[in-house]
């Protein structure tokens, strides 16, 4: 099957600085991805829609000054939490459309903790 | 409203017993749906789907669901739990004829004994 990766798995970081998560397509080209936050216990809740060569559509009550996602080309979409505080810590899973089918395939996932 | 429900939030059985996940839907047509798996820590898997055709659909590591239409219904089984099924089990519904955004349930913990 189709493979999509992100990177890092896990990351640590201080209050106030910026963390970058990545999510690559590997083996097709993904015009389309998504970004979702998972907390503790809870589901996958989609934070945005990501798209290649566009801006990033938003979920409501997502803030989208705070999460910053980058589609700059096929097989890349970027989330980087812009000045990060710890109740932004949380599991961030992405997946991508694969253009010839029906499915999105996720990524590994990224443990974002913020201290 | 779309919205889909896994009514048991952890499910315990013992290895080599038989197993159902139950997953309720509402959505305004019927959607595609989805069962994926997640390890501790770990992204997402995807089990099996189901798009049309035969309601009975199998997908990997042994598992199969059923979707029931009158009951808004796509439940989860396998005839025998193994030590290593243990997860979280996350049903999706997602919009037919295109891959776009899913939504998915609140997750059912599985824990297995020996």
């Amino acid at each position: 099957g189709a493979v999509v990766s992100q990177h890092p798995s896990r990351v640590i970081c201080k209050s106030g600085t910026s963390v970058k998560i990545e999510c690559r397509s590997l083996d097709f080209q993904a015009t389309t991805m998504f970004w979702y936050r998972q907390f503790p216990k809870k589901s996958l809740m989609l934070m945005a829609t990501s798209n290649e060569g566009s801006k990033a559509t938003y979920e409501q009550g997502v803030e989208k000054d705070k999460f910053l996602i980058n589609h700059a080309s096929l097989t890349l979409s970027t989330l980087t939490v812009t000045s990060a505080h710890p109740e932004d810590s949380s599991f961030y899973i992405c997946s991508a459309a694969h253009p010839q089918g029906t499915e999105a395939f996720f990524g590994q996932g990224t443990r974002l903790t913020v201290v | 409203a779309q919205s889909v429900t896994q009514p048991d939030i952890h499910i315990t059985v013992s290895e080599g017993a038989s197993l159902e996940l139950r997953c309720n839907y509402s959505y305004g047509a019927t959607p595609y749906l989805f069962w994926y798996v997640q390890s501790p820590g770990q992204g997402l898997q995807l089990l099996l789907k189901y798009f049309s055709g035969d309601t009975l659909v199998q997908g990997i590591k042994g598992f199969e669901a059923e979707f029931k239409r009158s009951q808004s219904s796509f439940n989860l089984r396998k005839p025998s739990v193994h030590w290593s099924d243990a997860a979280e089990y996350f049903c999706a519904v997602g919009p037919p004829y295109n891959t776009d955004k899913l939504i998915f349930g609140t997750g059912t913990r599985l824990q297995v004994f020996p």
